[in-house]
C-alpha cells in the first residue's frame, strides 16, 4: 500500500524559505507511471494546486508560484521536496504531498498534510 | 490561473440528490476530459471520488457520478447520507500544463 508523509518545520519567519519533504513508501518516485506533487490550503480556505514533478525531473508549477517555487526529487531516498522562497504570512497552509498517474487526471494517494505558519 | 467556480454551499435532505456545479473555461474544463472531484472531511486529506469528468475509482459509492456539458462539469450525489456532508472540489487540467482547483462546496445533509 502506497503511503506519503510530509516533513519539516511547522513555523517559517517572514522572508524566509518553506522547505518540506514527502517521504514515500510502498512505490518508487522514480516510475515513468506518475507525478508527484504539492498541493495546499490555507486555515478554512480552499485547496490550491502548487506543482507536480515527473521522473525524469520536469516540473509543472501553478504560475502564480512559479516565480517563488522548486520541486524536486531524491531518488535515493525515495523522497521528493517543495521550497517556497519569501514567504508571507499568506503562505500559512496546510501542505499535502500527492501522487497523480500519468495520462490521467486525478490525485490519487494524499499525504496526511503538515501545518506550516508563517510568523515571526 | 484563476480557480474554477463552485457554489459555496449546497444542501439536501437524506434520500435527496444534489448536484454541484465546477464552471471554466475552453482552457481547462471545457478543453480537456480531465476533471477529478475531492471530497474533504474536517481535518483529513482529500479523497478522490469522480476522476476524467465521469469515472469512479474502486472503492467509491456509486451514488456519485460526474458529467461534462461545455465549460462546466457536475458532480452529482444520489441518496445523500449523512456520511456524505462534507467540502467537495472540482479540479482540472489546463492548457498551461498545470492543474487549477474550485473554490470548493460544502455540502450539508439537513
Amino acid at each position: 500500500q502506497l503511503q506519503l508523509q510530509e516533513s519539516g518545520p511547522g513555523l517559517v519567519k517572514p522572508s524566509e524559505t518553506l522547505s518540506l519533504t514527502c517521504t514515500v513508501s510502498g512505490g518508487s518516485i522514480s516510475s515513468s507511471s506518475y507525478y508527484w506533487g504539492w498541493i495546499r490550503q490555507p486555515p478554512g480556505k480552499g485547496l490550491e494546486y502548487i506543482g507536480l514533478i515527473y521522473y525524469t525531473g520536469s516540473t509543472y508549477y501553478n504560475p502564480s508560484l512559479k516565480s517563488r517555487v522548486t520541486i524536486s526529487l531524491d531518488t535515493s531516498k525515495n523522497q521528493f521536496s517543495l521550497k517556497l522562497y519569501s514567504v508571507t504570512a499568506a503562505d500559512t497552509a496546510t501542505h499535502y504531498c500527492a501522487r497523480k498517474k500519468s495520462g490521467s487526471g486525478w490525485f490519487d494517494y494524499w499525504g496526511q498534510g503538515t501545518l506550516v505558519t508563517v510568523s515571526s | 490561473q484563476s480557480a474554477l467556480t463552485q457554489p459555496a454551499s449546497v444542501s439536501g435532505s437524506p434520500g435527496q440528490s444534489i448536484a454541484i456545479s465546477c464552471t471554466g473555461t475552453s482552457s481547462d474544463v471545457g478543453g480537456y476530459n480531465f476533471v477529478s472531484w475531492y471530497q474533504q472531511h474536517p481535518g483529513k486529506a482529500p479523497k478522490v471520488m469522480i476522476y476524467d469528468v465521469s469515472n469512479r475509482p474502486s472503492g467509491v459509492s456509486n451514488r456519485f457520478s460526474g458529467s461534462k456539458s461545455g465549460n462546466t462539469a457536475s458532480l452529482t450525489i444520489s441518496g445523500l447520507q449523512a456520511e456524505d456532508e462534507a467540502d467537495y472540489y472540482c479540479n482540472s487540467y489546463t492548457s498551461s500544463s498545470t492543474w487549477v482547483f474550485g473554490g470548493g462546496t460544502k455540502l450539508t445533509v439537513l
